[in-house]
């Protein structure tokens, strides 16, 4: 399996542009998490989804975020417009079903806003 | 209070050292506990589940201390490869919610 796949890797922006993350999780999770780390707040979560509906989005800092799961393979993570407190390491995690089972990291987006 | 703490070190070990880390938690609902690494500009990885009655994995042996609400981490025989960040994890709600603690800084020195 290849893992949680993320795209772009790196993200260099300017203020008020928009900014699209995206992910495709492991086949056969049911549950997608968004976190968000940086040095200050550590790892926090955004937002999660099962089967691709979202669950808790209580997690995400305002309305300038927005997330979808349109299907099984695929989900985005959306900034707009752009801020420079928005910089950090987006991270997209999956989990199969189970009380036990643990999460799987994608390499994660390192979002610059300048 | 946060709901998972750790110390976040960072803690300075010879090669060959053994150190442990705790995490406390607050939710006595916790269901579930997980360590997992973290290398410098990477993803967090799973390190090893953590059980109720301890588990070993090799020279990593977690355990968890339900009365007392905390999980530890010891490594024995640290190697210069063991220098990272340990995150632990505590998870309630059939798995959803999961809280991350800080993390602990272990850097081991030859």
């Amino acid at each position: 399996d290849a893992g949680v796949i993320q795209s772009p890797r790196h993200e260099v922006t300017e203020m008020g542009q928009e900014v699209t993350l995206r992910c495709k999780p492991i086949s056969g999770h049911d549950y997608l998490f968004w976190y968000r780390q940086t040095m200050m707040r550590g790892l926090e979560l955004l937002i999660y989804f099962n089967n691709n509906v979202p669950i808790d989005d209580s997690g995400m800092p305002e309305d300038r975020f927005s997330a979808k799961m349109p299907n099984a393979s695929f989900s985005t993570l959306k900034i707009q417009p752009s801020e420079p407190r928005d910089s950090a390491v987006y991270f997209c995690a999956t989990r199969a079903r189970g009380r036990d089972s643990p999460l799987h990291f994608g390499n994660g987006t390192r979002l610059t806003v300048t | 209070r946060k709901e998972v703490e750790q110390d976040p070190g960072p803690f300075n070990v010879p090669e060959g050292a053994t150190v442990a880390f705790n995490c406390t938690y607050s939710n006595s609902a916790s269901q579930s506990f997980f360590w997992y690494r973290q290398d410098c500009r990477k993803e967090p990885k799973l390190l090893m589940s953590v059980y109720s009655s301890g588990n070993e994995d090799g020279r990593f042996t977690a355990q968890l201390n339900r009365a007392s609400q905390y999980i530890s981490l010891l490594i024995r025989d640290s190697k210069l490869s063991d220098s990272a960040t340990y995150l632990c994890v505590v998870s309630y709600n059939a798995g959803n919610m999961l809280t991350f603690g800080g993390g602990t800084r272990l850097m081991v020195k030859p």
